[in-house]
């Protein structure tokens, strides 16, 4: 089946540092990724929509300045968490799909900020 | 915008029992519904989808329904095994100006031997 791959797996940093994750589609062209972050025993919160070559579209409450996405290529989405704070914490997990293929999960971000 | 809700939240059964998890969802607009398994730290993995013009599918083990007058969907897993203890989600999918997924809150399946 499909593959998305997520990197990395687990961060942990201090208070203040800015933390890249990559989210890679390694067999199918992505036109749309998507981002979501998930509290612990809870569901999935869809945070921004990511389509190649243009603008990320967020959710309602979620700070474009503060999550940063990127989405450079057909295969490739980032999410730059800046000046991240010990509320960041949480699971960060990312999705590809196009008209072809459903939502294909990555295995996920634990990121953990001292 | 859509809303899901999903219940359980917890569901415990007994191996060889069969399970059954209902959601509802608010966006007629919405026509494509997929579960997903979610084992403890993992990725969800996509288990089984419907499309709205379906009522009724099938795969081995696991089966899915869709009422769209009545905007609920369910899903029903029958011979469970202990393996099928995770954490199953709902989700309801939109495309009016963009793809559009949204979850529902989950329901933890215990599944004892």
């Amino acid at each position: 089946g499909a593959v998305v791959s997520q990197h990395p797996s687990r961060v942990i940093c201090k208070s203040g540092t800015s933390v890249k994750i990559e989210c890679r589609s390694l067999d199918f062209q992505a036109t749309t990724m998507f981002w979501y972050r998930q509290f612990p025993k809870q569901s999935l919160m869809l945070m921004a929509t990511s389509n190649e070559g243009s603008k990320a579209t967020y959710e309602q409450g979620v700070e474009k300045d503060k999550f940063l996405i990127n989405h450079a290529s057909l295969t490739l989405s980032t999410l730059t968490v800046t000046s991240a704070h010990p509320e960041d914490s949480s699971f960060y997990i990312c999705s590809a799909m196009n008209s072809n293929q459903p939502q294909h999960f990555g295995d996920g971000t634990r990121l953990s900020i001292l | 915008g859509e809303n899901v809700e999903q219940h359980p939240s917890t569901l415990s059964v007994q191996e060889g029992d069969s399970a059954v998890i209902k959601c509802t969802y608010s966006d007629s607009a919405s026509n494509y519904f997929p579960w997903y398994k979610q084992e403890l730290g993992k990725r969800p993995q996509l288990i089984i989808d419907i499309r709205s013009n379906v009522g009724e599918k099938k795969d081995q083990r696991i089966a899915v329904t869709l009422n769209k007058t009545a905007k609920h969907f369910s899903l029903h897993i029958t011979e469970t095994q202990p393996e099928d203890s995770a954490v199953y989600f709902c989700a309801a999918s939109v495309n009016t100006g963009g793809f559009k997924t949204i979850f529902g809150a989950g329901t933890r399946l215990f599944v004892k031997a």
